[in-house]
C-alpha cells in the first residue's frame, strides 16, 4: 500500500515552454502533498506544500507564479513549471500523506527528471 | 542554511560487515528523525525512524542511534548486504511539520 506515482518520469523541454508534472496517490487519499526539488549532490529541498481545496504554501525563495501547483482532487496534485529555463533542470519529487491514517508519514513518488534545453 | 548534514558523501563496506552512516543536525527543536533509502531514478523510501524521547530504535538489521546532546544520529546496518547499496538520506522534523533532508550518503556494499 501507500504508493505514489509521478508522470512523466523524464521530460525534456525547450527553454520558454511550460511542462506539467503529475503526482498521484494510487491507493490512498491525500489532502496534503509536497513538492521537492533535488539538484545534483544536494539534498531534497521542499518547494511547496499542496493542500486539496486550497492554495499551495510555497517555501521562501520559490516563485509561485513560476511553479504553479494545483491539488485537483484527493489523489492528484500537479506542478507546472512555466516558462522553463535551463536552471530549472532538476529532479522533482512529490510526496503525499495518507489522510485516512492521520499519520505525518510522507510517501514519495519516483521523481521526474526535467531537462530544459 | 543546511539544518541537517551528512558529511560523508560516500561509504564503501565489505559484505557482512557493519555500515555506519552519520547525520548531524543544528535545530534543537527537531523531535523526530527518519532515514530514507533511495535507488537511482526512484523516490526515497522510508527505512527507520526515531523519536527524540528515545536513543535507540532497532528494526532487523537496521538500528538508529540518537545522541541529542551532540545533535547526532547514526544508522547502523549489520550485516551489510549488496542490496543495501543505495543513497541514504537522513531527515528531521518538528511535530507534524515539514521534513528537512541531509545531502545523502551513497553506500556501496562490496560482495
Amino acid at each position: 500500500g501507500a504508493v505514489v506515482s509521478q508522470h512523466p518520469s523524464r521530460v525534456i523541454c525547450k527553454s520558454g515552454t511550460s511542462v506539467k508534472i503529475e503526482c498521484r496517490s494510487l491507493d490512498f487519499q491525500a489532502t496534503t502533498m509536497f513538492w521537492y526539488r533535488q539538484f545534483p549532490k544536494q539534498s531534497l529541498m521542499l518547494m511547496a506544500t499542496s493542500n486539496e481545496g486550497s492554495k499551495a504554501t510555497y517555501e521562501q525563495g520559490v516563485e509561485k507564479d513560476k511553479f504553479l501547483i494545483n491539488h485537483a482532487s484527493l489523489t492528484l496534485s500537479t506542478l507546472t513549471v512555466t516558462s522553463a529555463h535551463p536552471e530549472d533542470s532538476s529532479f522533482y519529487i512529490c510526496s503525499a500523506r495518507d489522510a485516512g491514517t492521520g499519520s505525518s508519514e510522507q510517501y514519495f513518488g519516483p521523481g521526474t527528471r526535467l531537462t530544459v534545453t | 542554511d543546511q539544518q541537517v548534514k551528512q558529511n560523508s558523501p560516500s561509504l564503501s563496506v565489505q559484505e557482512g560487515r557493519i555500515s555506519i552512516l552519520n547525520c548531524d543536525y543544528t535545530n534543537s527543536m527537531f523531535d523526530y528523525f527518519l532515514w530514507y533509502k533511495k535507488y537511482p531514478a526512484e523516490g526515497p523510501t522510508f527505512l527507520i525512524s526515531i523519536s527524540s524521547i528515545k536513543d535507540k530504535n532497532e528494526d532487523g538489521r537496521f538500528t538508529v542511534f540518537l545522541n541529542k546532546s551532540a545533535k547526532h544520529l547514526s544508522l547502523h546496518i549489520v550485516p551489510s548486504q549488496p542490496g543495501d547499496s543505495a543513497v541514504y538520506f537522513c531527515a528531521a522534523r518538528t511535530g507534524a511539520n515539514n521534513l528537512f533532508f541531509g545531502t545523502g550518503t551513497r553506500l556501496t556494499v562490496i560482495p
